[in-house]
């Protein structure tokens, strides 16, 4: 198994510039999840997935739109890039466990810069 | 907010010396989970242990939960160069986690040969 992939490993955008950061995996995990972490903050959430066709947001979503159409994939949508953004992202995804309890696997990240 | 807040923030230890990492969480939570992030790569799920649980142990990792005290400790024993990262607890966001985690800022492990 790939686990969990994230494309691209680097990005450099203009501020007010779109784009997509991919993610799948392919462990079958219904959860999903978006991070940024900045120095400093550790991990913020920013959107989530609890399977195809739901998501909902996470701490820190604005600027930020995701769509889960298949269980493998959750890109995750920056739509006018500001130097705010400028962060690296990681994508997540876990079982369902029991008793409420989800171990999280993440991808390697994307580093994130918008000038 | 910060669910979690680890501490201290960087650890400076010896080969072979122990290291242990607290955590402070603010909520009431069914299990807590320990990570780790080398530099430049994702983070590595290292154990969670429910509430119900007071110590868990996974080779040289051994983690304490105290649910009163709301609080949480990783101790790696006899630690090694290749332990060097960044440590991180996590907590679920809301009840159970449905693959939302809260995390705290991270103690930074620094392991001299």
């Amino acid at each position: 198994n790939a686990g969990v992939t994230q494309t691209p490993k680097f990005q450099v955008l203009k501020t007010g510039q779109s784009m997509t950061l991919q993610c799948a995996q392919d462990m079958n995990h219904e959860y999903m999840s978006w991070y940024r972490q900045d120095p400093g903050m550790g991990l913020r959430l920013i959107h989530y997935s609890v399977g195809a066709g739901i998501t909902d947001q996470g701490e820190v979503p604005n600027g930020y739109n995701v769509s889960r159409s298949t269980t493998e994939d959750f890109p995750l949508r920056l739509l006018s890039a500001a130097p705010s953004q400028t962060s690296v992202y990681f994508c997540a995804s876990s079982p369902r466990g029991r008793g409420g309890s989800y171990e999280q696997y993440f991808g390697p990240g994307t580093r994130l810069t918008v000038t | 907010s910060q669910q979690g807040e680890e501490d201290p923030q960087a650890l400076s230890i010896q080969e072979g010396e122990n290291a242990t990492m607290n955590c402070s969480y603010k909520t009431s939570i069914n299990n807590l989970q320990w990570y780790r992030q080398n530099s430049g790569r994702g983070l590595v799920h290292l154990i969670l242990i429910r509430s119900n649980e007071r110590e868990k142990h996974s080779g040289r990792l051994r983690v304490t939960l105290d649910t009163s005290k709301k609080s949480s400790s990783l101790l790696i024993t006899a630690s090694r160069a290749a332990d060097t990262a960044s440590y991180f607890c996590a907590t679920p966001n809301g009840g159970t986690s449905y693959g939302k985690l809260t995390f705290g800022q991270g103690t930074i492990l620094t392991v001299h040969p």
